[in-house]
């Protein structure tokens, strides 16, 4: 089974720049999360789809950050414009429904922004 | 809301020494809990799970055990090994809409 799939895996852009991010998630997984981590911090969840609708994007700073995801499949998180706090590494997760279901995370994609 | 609190580190511990890792968690509702273990330069994947109350996950030799009574779900392993050095993070998957909450992590280094 292919797992969740990130592109690019780095990235290095200067603070005003735009910059997007994509994931695909395993087949089947109604659920998709986006999640920043801090070096040194655990994930922060961003924003939350379930199929194409989102469930929640309470943390997600809506000046500067827009996420899709297309026909309840691919996704894709922009920053624009960045900003320096912006380093970080973004975690795409799928998970199937159901009690007790894990996240299954990507590799992730390491943004330094200078 | 719901939250996870874990033990901070780093946790430093000598090749077959016994670990514990403290996670407790505040949930309404009846969570499932996780902990999720991140090597170096890799992504996150998951150790163990436990479902409902006094259920033991358990996986390489890592057992957890969800305590509903002290809301608590510690992570043990009785003989850590130089290869278990990474970072481990508890988690709660709650009954509302799904979301997973995550612990700040706690990093580990076993010396030989």
């Amino acid at each position: 089974e292919a797992g969740v799939a990130q592109s690019p895996r780095y990235k290095i852009i200067e603070k005003r720049q735009s910059v997007a991010f994509w994931c695909n998630p395993i087949s089947g997984h109604a659920t998709l999360y986006w999640y920043q981590q801090i070096l040194g911090q655990g994930p922060k969840l961003l924003i939350q789809f379930q199929n194409n609708g989102v469930v929640d994007d309470s943390q997600l700073p809506k000046d500067r950050f827009s996420a899709e995801r297309l026909k309840g499949v691919d996704s894709t998180l922009k920053i624009q414009p960045a900003k320096l706090e912006d380093s970080a590494v973004y975690l795409c997760a799928s998970s199937p429904e159901g009690r007790g279901a894990e996240a299954f995370f990507g590799q992730g994609t390491r943004l330094t922004v200078v | 809301g719901d939250s996870v609190t874990q033990m901070e580190g780093p946790v430093t511990l000598s090749e077959e020494a016994f670990l514990t890792i403290n996670c407790t968690y505040t949930a309404t509702g009846y969570p499932s809990l996780f902990w999720y273990v991140q090597y170096p330069g890799e992504g996150l994947q998951l150790l163990l799970k436990a479902t409902k109350a006094d259920d033991k996950g358990s996986n390489k030799g890592f057992e957890a055990t969800y305590r509903k009574e002290t809301t608590s779900f510690h992570l043990e392993k009785g003989s850590v090994q130089v290869s278990d050095s990474a970072v481990y993070f508890c988690a709660l998957r709650g009954d509302d809409f799904n979301k997973f909450y995550f612990g700040s992590g706690t990093k580990l280094n076993v010396k030989p």
